[in-house]
């Protein structure tokens, strides 16, 4: 069965660059959630996305931002970056509000 | 390697009686282990988390888990049903290992509460 697919599973850049995290869904859901898990910190929901409308917004930095495709993969841009921003992203999708499905996650490392 | 099994895709419960909601685990090393809950169109909200302190863990919105090792669960479970407590509700385990957070998700039981 198709899963939530992430890219790049792991991505290092360097301070002040600039990354940017794609998900694609499992086809036909129409909602896509992204969270982030710092080192042995909990995850934190990000942002959500309903038919490529913004439909919940939790601890996003000012500097992140994203969007729903028509397509309805997600991309998480990510500006400025911090060392801080090193964490594990992953992004879940469902249909109806249910069935949640979850990535692997992308590994970013800020250096 | 690590999983998480929920074992219940679906739970009904009447309004003002016990919920249980399953989960069973495995980890070559010890893990951490949660329970979030998930309202519609909304994100992940943790109920409460096993990090090797108290077996028995109270969380929020009277929610409890029991960490049992010799029976590899997790189960959650609160006394009395409410109507707000319908929701998706996921067991996640997270193994740290040299650093690397590895996070694992069960399939997710959905939680029906009935008037």
């Amino acid at each position: 069965a198709a899963g939530v697919i992430q890219s790049p599973r792991h991505l290092i850049k360097e301070k002040r660059e600039t990354a940017t995290l794609k998900c694609y869904p499992i086809p036909r859901h129409d909602t896509v959630y992204w969270y982030q898990q710092g080192p042995g910190q909990d995850p934190q929901f990000l942002i959500s996305f309903y038919e490529k409308m913004q439909s919940d917004k939790g601890s996003i930095p000012d500097r992140f931002s994203a969007q729903q495709f028509s397509d309805y993969h997600s991309e998480l841009n990510m500006s400025s970056l911090e060392l801080g921003d090193s964490a594990l992203y992953f992004c879940a999708s469902s249909q109806d509000s249910y069935g949640y499905t979850f990535g692997s996650g992308t590994r970013l490392t800020v250096v | 390697a690590q999983s998480v099994t929920q074992l219940d895709s679906h739970v009904s419960v009447s309004e003002g009686t016990p919920v249980l909601l399953r989960c069973n685990y495995s980890s070559s090393y010890s893990p951490s282990l949660f329970w979030y809950v998930q309202h519609p169109n909304k994100g992940l909200q943790l109920l409460l988390k096993y990090t090797s302190a108290a077996t028995l863990v109270k969380g929020i919105n009277g929610f409890e888990a029991e960490f049992k090792k010799s029976e590899t669960s997790f189960h959650l479970t609160k006394p009395s049903a409410h109507m707000s407590d319908a929701a998706e509700y996921f067991c996640v385990v997270s193994l740290s290992n040299f650093g690397n957070e590895k996070l694992t998700f069960g399939t997710g039981t959905r939680l029906t509460i009935i008037p």
